[in-house]
């Protein structure tokens, strides 16, 4: 199964674009790269999703590498309620592993005023 | 419109007892999994429901269990509880049992805090 590899921490400027990297380089050709943030323990918020091409909704952009090892989550203007835990989960595709989400430890976003 | 609903918000249990925990799915959601966090830790897999019907399994004892209901309800029983159990469990609901698309995205609940003493 495919894992994250995420930076523990990260600070960015309130109003700046907030770039989350993360690492997926074992991930599978049919494996999704899936986001989802977590505010103080709350239950985790889905941002985005994506298989190969870049993405973009009202929350975020998801750039992914052309060789799918790497992607970044962007937040375009980051305010203080972004401050939060961010996940990049690979999920699963077969049946015989039933579409799991598989976490990591997250990067904590810090946006500072 | 309702999310994921999940009671109760807290529990404090002694070792040795045994604990049920209930979830609502967002209103024509079939799918329902349920996830164990602990403190400063990403959320692992417990378990995976779709159609009433044990979807996957993650690696938990036997003491863990759960169902869900016609209704798409669901719980999750965990018995002779240990001191480790502590954590928070999260529930989670999709459209439908998949990968990817918008139908299987899965939506999480505020979670149940379980505190063993």
């Amino acid at each position: 199964d495919a894992k994250t590899t995420q930076p523990p921490s990260m600070d960015c400027a309130e109003g700046r674009a907030a770039n989350l990297p993360c690492n997926h380089s074992t991930i599978s050709g049919n494996e999704y790269v899936y986001w989802y943030r977590q505010i103080h323990s709350q239950g985790p918020q889905y941002i985005i999703h994506g298989l190969k091409n870049n993405e973009t909704n009202e929350m975020a952009s998801l750039i992914i590498t052309e060789d799918r090892k790497s992607s970044t989550l962007i937040l375009p203007h980051a305010t203080l309620r972004d401050t939060a835990v961010y996940y990049c989960i690979v999920r699963v595709v077969s049946r015989v592993s039933n579409y799991q989400l598989i976490w990591g430890a997250g990067t904590k976003l810090i946006i500072k005023p | 419109d309702a999310g994921v609903t999940q009671s109760p918000t807290h529990l404090i249990k002694t070792r040795g007892q045994h604990v049920t925990l209930r979830c609502s799915p967002i209103s024509g959601h079939k799918s329902v999994s349920w996830y164990q966090q602990v403190l400063g830790q990403g959320p692992q897999f417990i378990f995976q429901y779709y159609e009433k019907e044990e979807r996957g399994r993650g690696n938990f004892p036997d003491r863990f269990s759960a169902r869900q209901f016609p209704n798409y309800s669901s719980e999750l029983n965990v018995n002779a509880l240990l001191l480790g159990d502590s954590a928070l469990y999260l529930c989670a609901s999709s459209l439908e049992l998949g990968a990817g698309g918008v139908y299987n995205i899965q939506y999480f609940g505020a979670g149940t805090r379980l505190s063993v003493l």
